[in-house]
């Protein structure tokens, strides 16, 4: 089956402490996209990239950190320099031509201990 | 820059009442506006795109319009399983914000048997 997997899918962070969050997808796409979604926020866009080895800040970069070594994974780091990381990430992607019907994963709710 | 803004927050419904949710955006060239469905601790769903003033898609109780600042979802006699939070996003046609969306940040949509 094709589609788009995240894990884990609870996070916990220590004070400090980068953790990475891992996106891969099987469905061919080269378009692949980092949201974080706090409660009645909707979806705010941390970086996105459109092919392997590039990739692009969105709305929210500060404090997180990306690579694009693949066309399947797009891991988010997200680094000791994010002071308030407590949310649901979103991984998604899309055709390059399709920006607009992107697929989603499951989530991975990060947690800070 | 671009803004989604979308209305109500919070929309209860009796089983069979049908009602509107409001999307209104500003960009400097709309190249799309998107509807999207995510359930509870999921990720979002693709629902209907939209291109140009006077644009309209269905599907099963949903029926979502395009006007030049706004778009509607229009929900006809809803189910509770139609209970879920509705996002809006649009794609800018030009510059540095054409490979990406903005979200507006949701309504939230409880059908009452």
């Amino acid at each position: 089956d094709g589609g788009i997997t995240q894990s884990p899918k609870y996070l916990f962070r220590k004070e400090g402490q980068n953790v990475t969050l891992s996106c891969e997808q099987n469905l061919n796409h080269d378009a692949m996209y980092w949201y974080r979604q706090d409660p009645g926020q909707g979806l705010r866009l941390i970086y996105y990239s459109q092919i392997v080895n590039d990739f692009q800040k969105g709305d929210i970069a500060e404090g997180y950190s990306v690579s694009r070594e693949k066309k399947e994974s797009f891991p988010l780091t997200v680094t000791s320099a994010q002071k308030n990381p407590t949310a649901f990430y979103l991984c998604a992607s899309s055709l390059t031509g399709s920006v607009g019907t992107q697929y989603f994963g499951p989530g991975t709710r990060l947690l800070v201990l | 820059e671009d803004q989604v803004t979308q209305s109500p927050e919070a929309l209860r419904l009796q089983e069979g009442e049908s009602s509107s949710l409001n999307c209104s955006y500003t960009v400097s060239g709309l190249r799309g506006l998107f509807w999207y469905r995510q359930d509870p601790g999921k990720g979002p769903e693709f629902l209907f795109t939209l291109y140009s003033a006077g644009e309209e898609k269905e599907k099963e109780r949903l029926k979502a319009t395009l006007t030049k600042k706004e778009s509607f979802l229009h929900i006809t006699a809803p189910k509770p399983e139609d209970s879920a939070t509705y996002l809006c996003a649009v794609q800018d046609a030009g510059g540095t914000s054409y490979g990406k969306l903005t979200f507006g940040q949701g309504t939230i949509l409880t059908v009452h048997p």
